[in-house]
Order: C-alpha cells, then structure tokens, then sequence
C-alpha cells in the first residue's frame, strides 16, 4: 500500500523569508500524481501546486515550487517570500491512476511577523 | 471556492439521533468522496462513488450510510453515533476520464459534535 509521510509536526518562517516543508511517499507504480493541500483555519483544503510523475520538471505556482526527486521518492514543497496568509496546514497527496488518494500526516506553519 | 458546497457547516446531534450531511459540486465532476478529518490524525478516507455507484468502502460502521442519487450530490446519514465520530467530514469530488486524472476539490467540511 501507498504511504505518503511528513517528517516535520510544525514549522515556522519569519514573514518574507523561505521555508522548506518535506514529503517522502512510498509506492510501487511508476505513474502517479503528487499534490500539495493548504488547510487554513477556514477549513477549506486547497490545492496549492500538483506534480506528475512522468514529468520531469519541478511544478511552479508563483511563490510555491517543488523539488520532485523521483528516484528518492521525495517531494517538498518551497515557499518563498512568505507571507502571513500562507500560514495553515500543509499536506502532502499523492494518487495513482485509480481512485487511491493518500494524504500525508500534515505540517502545521506558523509565519511570524 | 465554491464548487463543491456542503451543509450544513455544523452539527451537534445526540447519540440517538439521525441526521444528514450533504454535499453538493458543480464542477462536473464524476467522482465523488467523503473523508473524515479527527485532530492529530491524518484523511480518513470512507467512502468512494464513481458515476453514482459505490466503489469505496474503506470499512466504515454502519452507522455511516452513504447516498449518492446522482453524480452531482452526496449524502452521509448519520444514526446512533458515538462520541469518538466527532470530527470534521469534508467532501471532496474529481474528475477521472481517460488518461487524465484531476485532484480533489473539497468543500468546506461539517464540524460535527456528537454528545
């Protein structure tokens, strides 16, 4: 079975400055999709950026990226210049071509002014 | 966000009443999903429907019962919950055709409190 695992509860970042949340997975399957999930205290899941797997390129979405090392099963999410409002929840997803959806445990952020 | 949209946003039921949850998306999608969210514990995947037919039960009690008349809605019935089914129920849909698959867009989740 898949397992997708955060490694870091909690993390902080001082305002305009750039954190590293990591995310390593499991899986057998050599095509699959890779997510990253904002939950701030609205509740609301986000989708912050997606990956997949046959692409080698690292995903861009303004001030988030990732860095997709497939050999080594890892996937982090960058986030630069960060601001107040990114602070939440942050999972790490991955999906293959079924309907098996694997979330990761979570990274509680804290951006401080 | 407002494609997919579920109510009510809380609920506070006893351990012998019957209640609904319902999740409504307007994004065409043909898959829709419930998972249940506990503090300090990851997705809880329960139930999976594709094209209105069950595909997922990811062994759920009973007192859970799924609904899905159409690929556009999703009920969750509720009945003689315990305390520990306090959680926030979040719904999700995607889109799956073909050779590409969609993430999950979710909605804002029920905040439910069993006393």
């Amino acid at each position: 079975a898949q397992t997708v695992t955060q490694s870091q509860p909690e993390m902080s970042v001082q305002e305009a400055e750039t954190v590293t949340l990591s995310c390593t997975y499991d899986t057998s399957e050599s095509d699959y999709y890779l997510f990253w999930y904002k939950q701030p205290p609205s509740r609301q899941m986000i989708l912050v950026i997606r990956q997949e797997a046959y692409k080698q390129q690292n995903a861009t979405e303004n001030r988030f990226s990732v860095n997709f090392q497939k050999a080594a099963k890892s996937f982090s999410l960058k986030i630069s210049d960060s601001q107040l409002g990114d602070a939440a929840m942050y999972f790490c997803a991955y999906r293959d071509y079924g309907q098996n959806f694997v979330f990761g445990p979570g990274t509680r952020l804290s951006v401080l002014p | 966000e407002t494609g997919v949209t579920q109510t009510p946003r809380h609920l506070v039921m006893g351990m012998t009443n019957k209640k609904s949850l319902k999740c409504e998306q307007h994004l065409g999608h043909n898959a829709m999903y419930w998972y249940k969210q506990s503090a300090k514990k990851p997705l809880e995947l329960m139930f999976v429907y594709n094209f209105k037919e069950q595909t997922e039960n990811n062994s759920v009690p009973s007192r859970f019962s799924p609904e899905c008349p159409n690929s556009s809605h999703l009920f969750l019935h509720l009945h003689t919950l315990q305390p520990e089914d306090s959680a926030l129920y979040l719904c999700a849909s995607s889109q799956d055709r073909g050779q590409g698959r969609s993430p999950l867009h979710f909605g804002n989740g029920t905040r439910l409190t069993v006393t």
